[in-house]
């Protein structure tokens, strides 16, 4: 089955704990991006790819970084977590930057305490 | 700055005609996007616009106005499985492929 496969879904850290959270497709999708979504902010992008090891950031990449070694995988580091940074996050896929449709996984909820 | 602007919530009736509007300011513009998301659950693509006028699927129709920075998402026939929050998008500027999102719009269908 073609899928965006987030973990962990659930997370309860504390303040400064190094995470990774991860992101995989199986359906040999080229950009990649990572999305998070606030009450009243909407879904904000935090970082993107276009491919193996091309990163770009989007709006609120402060405090995360990306890497993008295989096509299928992204993940999204938190180096350094702070309670702001407690959300609900979406990693997403599509064939290509310019394709009309992402894949949203299922999310992973993030809380740091 | 960018800015995307979609009302907070909406009620219908099953079976009637509801129309959601988005507005946006954003620096360049590669294509206008909807996306469906119920409670709980993640976004699913509904429709692309990329050049003026309307794009029509099944019960889904969204139209572009690229100079007047307007879309509107038109759901017809009305179903239940409908109420979910409805997420206007932008990509651009040319070049990138960042999106900004709106806040969404909360869709209540009524029996």
């Amino acid at each position: 089955e073609a899928q965006v496969t987030q973990n962990p879904r659930y997370l309860i850290t504390v303040t400064g704990k190094k995470l990774t959270v991860t992101c995989s497709q199986n359906m040999n999708h080229e950009y990649m991006s990572w999305y998070r979504q606030d009450p009243g902010l909407g879904l904000r992008q935090i970082y993107y790819s276009m491919n193996v090891e091309v990163t770009d950031k989007g709006d609120v990449p402060e405090g995360y970084k990306v890497s993008r070694k295989e096509k299928r995988n992204f993940p999204l580091i938190l180096e350094s977590p702070s309670p702001n940074q407690t959300s609900l996050y979406f990693c997403a896929s599509s064939l290509g930057g310019g394709a009309h449709e992402q894949y949203f996984g299922p999310g992973t909820r993030l809380t740091v305490t | 700055g960018q800015n995307i602007d979609q009302p907070t919530e909406m009620t219908a009736t099953e079976g009637a005609i509801v129309q959601i509007n988005c507005t946006y300011q954003t620096s360049g513009f590669n294509g206008l996007f909807w996306y469906q998301q119920h409670a709980g659950e993640a976004p699913t693509f509904l429709s692309y616009n990329v050049l003026d006028g309307l794009e029509e699927k099944g019960r889904f129709s969204s139209f572009l106005s690229r100079s007047k920075g307007y879309s509107y998402l038109l759901l017809k026939e009305l179903q239940m499985k409908d109420s979910a929050s409805y997420l206007c998008a932008v990509r651009g500027p040319s070049g990138t492929y960042k999106y900004i999102f709106g806040t969404g719009t909360r869709l209540k269908v009524l029996a």
